[in-house]
């Protein structure tokens, strides 16, 4: 069974402090790692998407992807209580199957 | 921006009835997909449609699960005989041939009673 594991939560940080959350993954042959956000009720919202080992940046965003560890992590930094959402890292092996994590939820506290 | 629609955005049923939850991608896209939530739970995904037809189900999309795309709009969701764990918020999702970013409808709150 091909998983998606996450801490499912609340991480909880101060406004203006950089938010770390992680996700690993079983299946060793995924080549694509996103991470969406997700309020209460809405849908899932595609915040990054990264293919190979390193880091990609975005605004406020950095993905980290550590496919030999099988890691996956997203930085968000200077938090904004406006960020308070559950962060949703998913994975796929090809174009027809996404798998997602449990989800974390972060508090930005102003 | 185009955008993913879906409706109705909360369907409440009888158990033992059908329903049909449907979407519409956004119009250049090719590949379609459902998945659902269960309050508080993880986003599942249940199915995958490209070029009429199937591409890959979960073990969750048995024999009372079908999808269609009907015309070239819409693509649709059927459940035949709804359980209470069918309850549940449906997400349709789609995305363009050769980009992996797929884009979310808002959601079918389905409430089986």
């Amino acid at each position: 069974q091909k998983e998606v594991e996450q801490n499912s939560g609340p991480l909880s940080v101060p406004e203006g402090a950089i938010a770390s959350l992680n996700c690993t993954y079983s299946d060793r042959g995924s080549q694509s790692f996103f991470w969406y956000r997700q309020y209460s009720g809405k849908s899932p919202e595609l915040i990054m998407s990264i293919y190979s080992n390193g880091d990609k940046e975005d605004g406020r965003f950095t993905a980290q992807l550590n496919k030999a560890s099988q890691y996956v992590s997203l930085l968000i930094r200077d938090s904004q209580p406006s960020d308070s959402a559950t962060y949703l890292c998913a994975v796929s092996s090809g174009t027809y199957k996404y798998i997602f994590g449990t989800g974390t939820r972060l508090k930005v506290l102003a | 921006e185009p955008e993913v629609t879906q409706t109705p955005s909360h369907q409440v049923t009888q158990m033992g009835q059908e329903v049909i939850l449907r979407c519409v991608p956004i119009s250049n896209h090719l590949y379609f997909y459902w998945y659902r939530q269960i309050l508080g739970q993880k986003v599942e995904f249940l199915v995958s449609f490209y070029n009429n037809e199937i591409s890959e189900k979960s073990e969750i999309f048995d024999d009372q699960f079908s999808v269609e795309r009907p015309d070239g709009s819409n693509f649709t969701l059927k459940i035949r005989s709804t359980k209470l764990e069918d309850s549940a918020m449906y997400f349709c999702a789609s995305k363009e041939l050769g980009t992996d970013t797929q884009y979310f409808g808002p959601g079918t709150r389905l409430t089986v009673l």
